[in-house]
């Protein structure tokens, strides 16, 4: 069965500072990893994906993600934190390219102090 | 372009009563969605569709049905409430192939069950 950690509850960074926020998958065969965030009293919103090829793929709002395949992970980056970056973010895994069948983690809150 | 439509946005039920989630796309997207989110625990996959007339189960489907007979409309029924069905219910929708993973979320149904 496929699942996806993010083992950090809260992340808390200074404006300007480069951010991570971790997440590690399990799944049989390939994965395909995504990031979502979301803000207060809001739905999700889609960042950025891993299908296959280049192990870091740029997103939206100037996030980036590197995947690991031997260490099973797949953290969300950002050079230069914003204020407005302070929001849930989630990582999710689908067992298939047809991503037919998402499951998310738990979910991490990061908090960007100015 | 509305997008993903989820009524009712608030609902407080009593234990044992039945109610029906709405949810309908505009988009003509293949694939929904209906995932849970409680409070530290992320989101949690109900059901989800590839079509019409086809759904199946997610992680948490026990005490929810659901039916898909037209692409854009598909709803989430709770046919016997209970406190534990207390939570914020997500909506979703994507189309495969290059956007797969994709996800465009509703802005959630609080329902409480009392």
């Amino acid at each position: 069965a496929q699942s996806v950690a993010q083992p950090e509850d809260q992340v808390n960074v200074a404006e300007g500072n480069p951010l991570t926020v971790k997440c590690t998958y399990s799944v049989s065969g390939n994965p395909y990893l995504f990031w979502y965030v979301q803000y207060p009293n809001r739905g999700l919103q889609f960042l950025l994906k891993y299908i296959t090829g280049d192990n870091l793929v740029k997103g939206s709002y100037g996030f980036e993600a590197e995947f690991n395949k031997s260490q099973t992970s797949f953290h969300l980056k950002k050079p230069s934190a914003l204020v407005s970056d302070s929001a849930l973010y989630f990582c999710a895994v689908s067992p298939d390219s047809s991503a037919s069948k998402i499951i998310f983690g738990s979910g991490t809150r990061l908090s960007i102090r100015p | 372009n509305a997008g993903v439509t989820q009524t009712p946005k608030f609902r407080i039920l009593k234990i044992g009563q039945s109610m029906t989630l709405q949810c309908t796309q505009d988009m003509n997207h293949n694939y929904m969605y209906w995932y849970r989110q409680d409070p530290g625990m992320g989101l949690k996959l109900i059901y989800y569709s590839v079509g019409a007339g086809i759904t199946d189960k997610g992680e948490v489907p026990n005490g929810y049905n659901v039916s898909r007979s037209t692409t854009e409309d598909f709803p989430l029924r709770l046919e016997l409430a209970a406190p534990s069905q207390t939570s914020v219910y997500f909506c979703a929708s994507s189309q495969p192939d290059r956007e797969a993973g994709e996800l465009f979320f509703g802005e959630g149904s609080r329902l409480t069950v009392l």
